[in-house]
C-alpha cells in the first residue's frame, strides 16, 4: 500500500514568518512528487512538483525532497493570510500511473 | 488559462439511481484521472485512463464504477448502483504526458446520495 503521511496540524504562523510542511512516503518506487493547496470546499491546486534529491523554488515556495529518507517538504516564506488553507502532499508511483495523497496539513497564517 | 471543467457541481441522487459525472479535461492533455474525497478525508484515487484505457484503478473502482471517453473532449465518471457512501466530492484531473505528470484538477462534483 503505497502511502504518505502528513502532519495533519493545524499549525498556525503569524504573517511573515516561514511556515514549514513535511511528509514521508512509504513506496521507495515513486520518483515524483507534488504539493497542493486546497482551500475549504475546493479542488487541490497544484502549487510545487519535485523529482530530484535536493531543493526547488518556486517565488516564496520551496520544495525539498530527501529520496534517501523517504521525506518530502515545503517551505513558505512571508508567509501570507491568503496561504491560510489545507497543504496536500502526494506522490507518484512509475509502476503504473497512480497518485497518492496523505491527509493534508492545515495550515493557518494570523495576521 | 486552459482549465478542466467539470459538470454538475452538485449532483443529488437516490441510493440504487445510476449517476454521470462530467468532465472536459484540458484540450492537449492525454492522461485522465478521477478522485474522490469524502468530506473531511484525503483524496482518494480512483482510476486513470490514457489511450481510451484503464490504466490502472484503485480498490474503490469497483464493478459499481466505470468510464468513458464517449468523443474527443469528454471524460465522465459512471456509477451505476449509487450507495450512501458514494456521497463524497469527485474530482476529475487531466496531466499532458509522463515526463512531468503535473496535474491539473477540476473543480469537482459534489455527489449526495439520499
Amino acid at each position: 500500500q503505497k502511502e504518505v503521511e502528513q502532519n495533519s496540524g493545524p499549525l498556525s504562523v503569524p504573517e511573515g514568518a516561514i511556515a514549514s510542511l513535511n511528509c514521508t512516503y512509504s513506496d521507495r518506487g515513486s520518483q515524483s512528487f507534488f504539493w497542493y493547496r486546497q482551500y475549504s470546499g475546493k479542488s487541490p491546486e497544484l502549487i510545487m512538483s519535485i523529482y530530484s534529491n535536493g531543493d526547488k523554488e518556486d517565488g516564496r515556495f520551496t520544495a525539498q525532497l530527501n529520496k534517501a529518507s523517504q521525506y518530502v517538504s515545503l517551505l513558505i516564506r512571508d508567509s501570507q493570510p491568503s496561504d491560510s488553507a489545507t497543504y496536500l502532499c502526494a506522490g507518484h508511483s512509475n509502476t503504473g500511473n497512480q497518485f497518492y495523497f496523505g491527509t493534508g496539513t492545515s495550515l493557518t497564517v494570523i495576521p | 488559462e486552459p482549465e478542466v471543467t467539470q459538470t454538475p457541481s452538485h449532483q443529488v441522487t437516490q441510493m440504487g439511481q445510476e449517476v454521470i459525472l462530467r468532465c472536459v479535461p484540458i484540450s492537449n492533455h492525454l492522461y485522465f484521472y478521477w478522485y474522490r474525497q469524502i468530506l473531511g478525508q484525503k483524496v482518494e484515487f480512483l482510476v486513470s485512463f490514457y489511450n481510451n484505457e484503464i490504466s490502472e484503478k484503485s480498490e474503490i473502482f469497483d464493478d459499481q464504477f466505470s468510464v468513458e471517453r464517449p468523443d474527443g473532449s469528454n471524460f465522465t465518471l459512471k456509477i451505476r448502483s449509487t450507495k450512501l457512501e458514494d456521497s463524497a466530492m469527485y474530482f476529475c484531473a487531466s496531466n499532458r504526458d509522463r515526463t512531468t505528470y503535473e496535474q491539473y484538477f477540476g473543480p469537482g462534483t459534489r455527489l449526495t446520495v439520499t
